[in-house]
């Protein structure tokens, strides 16, 4: 069973600029939720996409916006970057309750 | 953003310890987790709790659901060198979302 991808796992970007980051769930899971985690702090909810429609979300600005594909696969595209948006985000896929993190994509804002 | 309260912060303890953390909420949850994460990785799944009173274990770790369902405690028996990383809780209220409220973590540090 292949777990959480997600893509790219670096990336550097400069204030004002768009960013788009990938995510392919794991097998059988039809939810995908993102999260950003700050340096030093617990996750926080971005928002969720079941049968490719947002049905979640958490207290983040309309600039980060996300799509889900047929394959279940998804992508978080934040437009306007500011230097708080560095961190890492993590997608995770859900099934009965539960959620499966992948490695994350470590985001640096300059 | 909302964080669960989750202490200690942080631990240094000997190799075969035993190691509580415990972590608390002023809403109710209907689900808790328990993750770890090491450096450069996503939180990797630990336990999963569901019912108010629970007591569930994996290996060497032991986790509850507080009867008040605004609490969780996660123990780990014997510690050793690869017990190393930080802990999160997670809370779960709406069953019709995802969206975990994460805690703070707790860093723990093993002493061979």
């Amino acid at each position: 069973e292949t777990g959480v991808t997600q893509s790219p796992t670096h990336l550097i970007k400069t204030r004002g600029q768009q960013v788009t980051l990938r995510c392919s769930s794991q097998s059988g899971h039809n939810t995908v939720s993102w999260y950003q985690q700050a340096l030093g702090q617990g996750p926080q909810f971005i928002f969720q996409y079941y049968r490719e429609e947002e049905n979640g979300r958490g207290n983040f600005p309309p600039r980060f916006s996300g799509l889900q594909f047929p394959n279940y696969s998804s992508e978080l595209n934040v437009n306007a970057l500011e230097l708080d948006d560095s961190a890492l985000y993590l997608c995770a896929s859900s099934h009965l309750g539960l959620a499966s993190f992948g490695p994350g994509t470590r985001l640096t804002v300059l | 953003g909302q964080q669960l309260n989750q202490s200690p912060q942080s631990m240094f303890i000997q190799e075969g310890e035993d190691v509580s953390m415990n972590c608390t909420s002023s809403s109710i949850f209907n689900t808790w987790l328990w993750y770890k994460q090491e450096p450069g990785e996503g939180p990797v799944l630990l336990i999963a709790l569901y019912k108010a009173g629970e007591l569930t274990s994996n290996g060497r770790l032991t986790a509850q659901f507080g009867i008040t369902r605004k609490d969780s405690f996660l123990n780990i028996s014997a510690s050793i060198p690869s017990d190393v990383g930080i802990y999160f809780c997670a809370g779960r209220m709406d069953s019709g979302t995802y969206k975990y409220i994460f805690g703070t973590g707790t860093r723990l540090k093993v002493l061979a």
